[in-house]
């Protein structure tokens, strides 16, 4: 176990609509990172918040948003879902003082999106 | 920019039988590295990782990794591989100033009797 807790775990919806991925951090661990893992495209990283803030960016759609909240957890939000959508996005936690690439980052278990 | 290969899909060992995968990177500078397994329906799990130092790396179950700048590896290895040790495997790069990491697309190993 992580200590990365990542709700809902599937979560199945239809084309056009909206959902939200909640994400809860390590304790302590201020950095909250999102990927995304498909067959085609396989692990990307989405975005990074640190401390309540945007810290990096990857390729991350338009329709994606994410935010991070005072008590650190993180939801990711995708609207107007498209088939092309459904994966597995996983939250990531990490510690140390700015967020930097050397941290371990520790994985939730993920959450299954299917578009139909 | 960065990037990670990992050339082999699927790898098929017996149990007990040696276990190497194989990592390549593509990056100017000394890159970080890092090795993570999912078990099927679970997250990534980190193995091990590499800074700086010592090129061989000690992590959890019994894995250890090599970084050889020469050749733009960082290969996994087992010498004596498990039944539990049946996962998907993924190498990945980070860099400085950069926040994020970027994955190889993945090895799965199937373990036999």
């Amino acid at each position: 176990d992580s200590g990365v807790t990542q709700t809902p775990k599937h979560l199945i919806t239809a084309t056009g609509q909206r959902v939200t991925l909640r994400c809860s951090p390590r304790s302590g661990d201020l950095s909250v990172y999102w990927y995304q893992q498909s067959l085609d495209q396989g692990l990307q990283f989405l975005i990074q918040y640190y401390n309540g803030e945007e810290r990096a960016k990857g390729n991350i759609l338009e329709r994606f948003s994410a935010q991070q909240f005072p008590d650190l957890h993180s939801e990711l939000n995708l609207s107007s879902l498209e088939l092309g959508d459904s994966a597995l996005y996983f939250c990531a936690s990490s510690g140390g003082l700015a967020g930097s690439s050397t941290d371990t980052q520790y994985f939730g278990p993920g959450t299954r999106l299917t578009v139909l | 920019a960065q990037s990670v290969t990992q050339p082999d899909i699927h790898i098929t060992v017996s149990e007990g039988a040696s276990l190497e995968l194989r990592c390549n990177y593509s990056y100017g500078a000394t890159p970080y590295l890092f090795w993570y397994v999912q078990s099927p329906g679970q997250g990534l799990q980190l193995l091990l990782k590499y800074f700086s130092g010592d090129t061989l790396v000690q992590g959890i179950k019994g894995f250890e990794a090599e970084f050889k700048r020469s050749q733009s590896s960082f290969n996994l290895r087992k010498p004596s591989v498990h039944w539990s040790d049946a996962a998907e495997y993924f190498c990945a790069v980070g860099r400085t100033g950069a926040n994020n990491l970027f994955f190889g697309t993945g090895t799965r190993l199937t373990v036999i009797p």
